[in-house]
């Protein structure tokens, strides 16, 4: 099966401090996201990778940055955290085809920045 | 930002009772149509992945429908049972840079 580790079920950050959230997955997929969950708007897609050292910026990228140093791990970065990013974050990995294939999520973090 | 909506966003069933629900999606630059279920406290997996219109796919008491021309889809829930409470997640793939647009999910509490 394939597995979606993420660091933290529940973290409790003080505003201004710098997050790390990481991601690991065990299926060498090529595909790696971060996606954070709010009441009513649904899975949004912060940053993607499709390869090692590579990233995209997805839909709400401020704030946030992400780094992907070996293919199965894929951490996000709250530079300076603020209360705005309370919130449940999710990684996901997908692998490269030529299809349109399943995401894989890890359990989630719920972030609360006080 | 593609716009993907799914109605209702909440819904209490009865045991025993059959349930749908609706994904809608912009029908141009289609690629992929997803359903995910998500328990609490657990990750949301996937249910189906869907390409061509007019596909219907099943999995046990759960199928899904799919029209590409009118953007929509339908989720069905057959015999709705306590265990199939959970928030059903649909998302858009257009085939850009891999990346999924989800809707902002279904939560169905099935009643004993």
């Amino acid at each position: 099966d394939v597995k979606v580790t993420q660091s933290s079920r529940y973290l409790v950050k003080r505003t201004g401090e710098k997050v790390f959230l990481e991601c690991v997955q065990d299926m060498d997929h090529e595909n790696m996201f971060w996606y954070r969950q709010d009441p009513g708007l649904g899975l949004r897609l912060i940053y993607f990778s499709y390869d090692v050292k590579m990233k995209e910026k997805g839909d709400i990228p401020e704030g946030y940055s992400v780094s992907r140093e070996k293919k199965e791990r894929f951490s996000l970065i709250l530079e300076s955290a603020s209360t705005n990013q309370t919130s449940m974050y999710l990684c996901a990995s997908s692998p490269q085809t030529g299809g349109s294939t399943e995401a894989f999520f890890g359990q989630g973090t719920r972030l609360t920045v006080v | 930002i593609l716009n993907v909506e799914q109605s209702p966003q909440s819904l209490h069933v009865q045991e025993g009772d059959s349930t749908n629900f609706t994904c809608s999606f912009p029908s141009s630059n289609f690629y992929a149509l997803h359903w995910y279920r998500w328990e609490t406290a657990k990750s949301p997996e996937a249910l189906f992945v869907m390409t061509l219109n007019g596909d219907e796919k099943k999995k046990g008491r759960i199928s899904a429908t799919l029209n590409t021309k009118e953007g929509y889809s339908y989720l069905y829930i057959k015999g709705s049972q306590p265990e199939d409470s959970a928030t059903y997640l649909c998302a858009s793939d257009s085939g850009s840079a891999r990346q999924l647009t989800f809707g902002s999910g279904t939560q169905l509490t099935v009643l004993p």
